[in-house]
């Protein structure tokens, strides 16, 4: 597709409930990134995969979070036993290369509601 | 580690009038330095980015930010407002030597007055 797609755009789970999102990045990028935004916040970094290989997990808040990108293109955050602060908008980024300056393009997000 | 600090969650100017929006870094290394656009129901769009070939860096829609070492700033301006630059912004810094972690500012929400 042409940009990054993320799938649901709106999840409602009840406490208790796992839930997975999906991120479509762009074509060929190697770089994918997970983010968290709470309201009025700005996104907080979760975890970074380089293809295939998940190389930064340190901002996945618990160990309930879970997040794969087994074939280096389409990937998964996974939420078990959802919480109400993890009501979020989860954002899914990916770039061209690796480094550090390079263009991140974002999806549009899932909104999280956890009731 | 690194961080970005936005001075203004919220910012009211009148069409026409100067934009300037606030961004103050702290890195220990040369740090990468962005500003991304978010509009409503929209992913955030990259405006500019700086890395270290010039200290005044031009984006889109006008937009521009000077990278200050002194002051550790990278503040954005727009000469002139529009009514379309209505969203909200954020400034978001990284560094090299390691796995490369995009870290964002809280955001400032620009409102522009007719």
């Amino acid at each position: 597709g042409a940009g990054v797609s993320q799938s649901p755009r709106y999840k409602v789970a009840k406490r208790g409930q796992d839930v997975a999102l999906r991120c479509d990045p762009i074509s060929g990028h190697v770089s994918l990134f997970w983010y968290q935004q709470a309201l009025g916040q700005g996104p907080e970094f979760l975890t970074y995969f380089q293809n295939e290989a998940q190389l930064d997990k340190s901002g996945l808040p618990s160990d309930r979070f879970f997040a794969e990108r087994p074939e280096g293109s389409v990937s998964t955050l996974k939420i078990q036993r959802t919480q109400q602060e993890d009501s979020a908008v989860y954002l899914c980024a990916s770039s061209l290369r690796t480094g550090p300056n390079e263009k991140l393009f974002f999806g549009s997000g899932t909104q999280l509601s956890v009731l | 580690a690194q961080s970005v600090t936005q001075l203004g969650s919220h910012v009211s100017v009148s069409e026409g009038a100067l934009v300037l929006l606030r961004c103050n870094y702290s890195s220990s290394v040369p740090p990468y330095l962005f500003w991304y656009v978010q509009y409503p129901n929209q992913g955030l769009q990259l405006l500019l980015k700086y890395t270290s070939a010039a200290t005044l860096v031009k984006g889109i829609n006008g937009f521009e930010a000077e990278f200050k070492k002194s002051e550790t700033s990278f503040h954005l301006t727009k000469p002139s407002a529009h009514m379309s630059d209505a969203a909200e912004y954020f400034c978001a810094v990284s560094v090299g030597g390691g796995t490369y972690k995009y870290i964002f500012g809280t955001g400032t929400r620009l409102k522009v007055l007719a």
